[in-house]
């Protein structure tokens, strides 16, 4: 199972928007709406913001959403703070042998 | 409030073995599976499996197999993972991670502090 694909950076402005791509297969993000979004911050554990594609836990701002087509899911932050500086690991059910596929990760930048 | 609480740092010889520990507390824990997730310096995440600690039951990424094993004790609330033939490569910051309940399984909610395991000879 290989990991799935993510830009290595983005990057935006305050107040700005930024959209993350984490691209699969039809084995992993095509075929489960089980595509999860985690936000880590450097030495810290990762955090989840997304889960079952677009469903954000309690207490995520709603400036965190997600989406998913064919075999991409994506995260949107809208109205970028300083503090969504940060790492962002997308993540698929896969099932199988290996049911569980994280993204390659993408660095936020807040220019 | 839900804690998961492991262990703390190890250095450990190539051809040896780790076992990280992880107490949960603020919920049951027989009720949600522990899955296990690893962090190479620099490097992103990579999951190594989950056991039920309910019954026991494990499931393993396939990179992992035959050289990782997941046990819990229900009686102190605590998972563990070994893992055994280390190699340098295995030198990164291990997680344990709640899988989401009723609802919301397949994704990871509560995470552990991790636990930094170095292998150098």
């Amino acid at each position: 199972q290989s990991a799935l694909t993510q830009p290595r950076s983005v990057s935006g402005s305050p107040g700005q928007s930024v959209t993350i791509s984490c691209t699969g297969t039809s084995s992993d993000v095509g075929d489960y709406n089980y595509v999860s979004w985690y936000q880590q911050h450097p030495g810290k554990a990762p955090k989840l913001i997304i889960y079952d594609v677009s469903k954000r836990p309690s207490g995520v701002p709603d400036r965190f959403s997600g989406s998913k087509s064919g075999n991409t899911a994506s995260l949107t932050i809208s109205g970028l703070q300083a503090d969504d500086e940060a790492d962002f690991y997308c993540c698929s059910y896969a099932g199988g042998h290996t049911p569980y596929v994280f993204g390659t990760g993408t660095k936020v930048t807040v220019l | 409030q839900v804690q998961l609480v492991q262990s703390g740092a190890e250095v450990k010889k190539p051809g040896a073995s780790v076992k990280v520990s992880c107490k949960a507390s603020g919920y049951t824990f027989t009720d949600y599976y522990m899955h296990w997730v690893r962090q190479a310096p620099g490097q992103g995440l990579e999951w190594m499996g989950w056991i039920n600690p309910n019954s026991g039951d494990t499931k393993y990424a396939q990179n992992f197999q035959g050289r990782v094993t997941m046990t819990r004790d229900t009686s102190v609330r605590t998972a563990y993972m070994e893992l055994s033939s280390l190699r340098s490569d295995d030198t990164a910051v291990y997680y344990c991670a709640r899988e989401g309940g009723y609802r919301a399984t397949k994704n990871f909610d509560y995470w552990g502090q991790g636990t930094l395991v170095t292998v150098s000879s």
